[in-house]
């Protein structure tokens, strides 16, 4: 079964910190994919990044990076010179595909980081 | 950008009522989802539809509950006889055709049921 795991509960930073949130993950798939998503106080999930199990090549995309290892079993992802706007749940989340049609992903518990002035 | 849309935001229910979440995928996407996130806990799968059928269930999606896509645009999730663990945030989520699991999901901004 899919499992992924979020270590960290809680962070909290200074604005303008470089902040790096951990997950990882468990797949007897040899083709999988990872994705992280954010959700800010008023609830919604907004989809962040994604990565395949097939390209390790870390990427940068403005003030987010990630950093996937699956030597490690890891899919870290930072924010570069935080923000309080950046303050949410981070959740990080599996993609199994299901035969019958689409992708079921697998969230872990969420890291919730606050950004203060 | 075209986006998921959930009604109502919030519906309260007294227990054993039957409830209907109603949810507005993005146009062309073939693939829609409810997940249902307890106050405070992770995000947990519950269903995938596909070519108006279920494709996917978890053990929290047992009798009591159902999807259906009535017409082209509308895909509701009824549970049938509520009961006070019901109370959670319930996702919908919807995804476009091809890539296997590399599409992602795109989520509505849910709607906060409360079972009293």
């Amino acid at each position: 079964a899919q499992k992924v795991t979020q270590a960290q509960t809680e962070i909290s930073v200074v604005e303008k910190e470089d902040v790096t949130l951990d997950c990882v993950y468990e797949t007897r798939d040899t083709t999988y994919y990872l994705f992280w998503y954010k959700q800010p106080p008023s609830g919604e999930l907004v989809f962040l990044i994604r990565r395949n199990s097939f390209d390790e090549q870390n990427e940068i995309s403005g003030r987010y990076s990630w950093n996937f290892q699956k030597s490690t079993s890891s899919f870290n992802f930072t924010i570069t010179a935080s923000q309080v706007v950046d303050s949410a749940v981070y959740f990080c989340a599996l993609s199994e595909w299901v035969t019958g049609g689409g992708n079921k992903l697998t969230f872990g518990t969420g890291t919730q980081l606050k950004v203060e002035l | 950008e075209p986006e998921v849309t959930q009604t109502p935001s919030h519906q309260v229910t007294q227990m054993g009522q039957e409830v209907i979440l109603r949810c507005v995928p993005i146009s062309n996407h073939l693939y829609f989802y409810w997940y249902r996130q307890i106050l405070g806990q992770k995000v947990e799968f519950l269903v995938s539809f596909y070519n108006n059928e279920i494709s996917e269930k978890s053990e929290i999606f047992d009798d009591q509950f159902s999807v259906e896509r009535p017409d082209g645009s509308n895909f509701t999730l009824k549970i049938r006889s509520t009961k006070l663990e019901d109370s959670a945030m319930y996702f919908c989520a919807s995804s476009p055709g091809g890539g296997g699991g590399w599409q992602p999901q795109h989520f509505g901004d849910g709607t906060r049921l409360s079972i009293l």
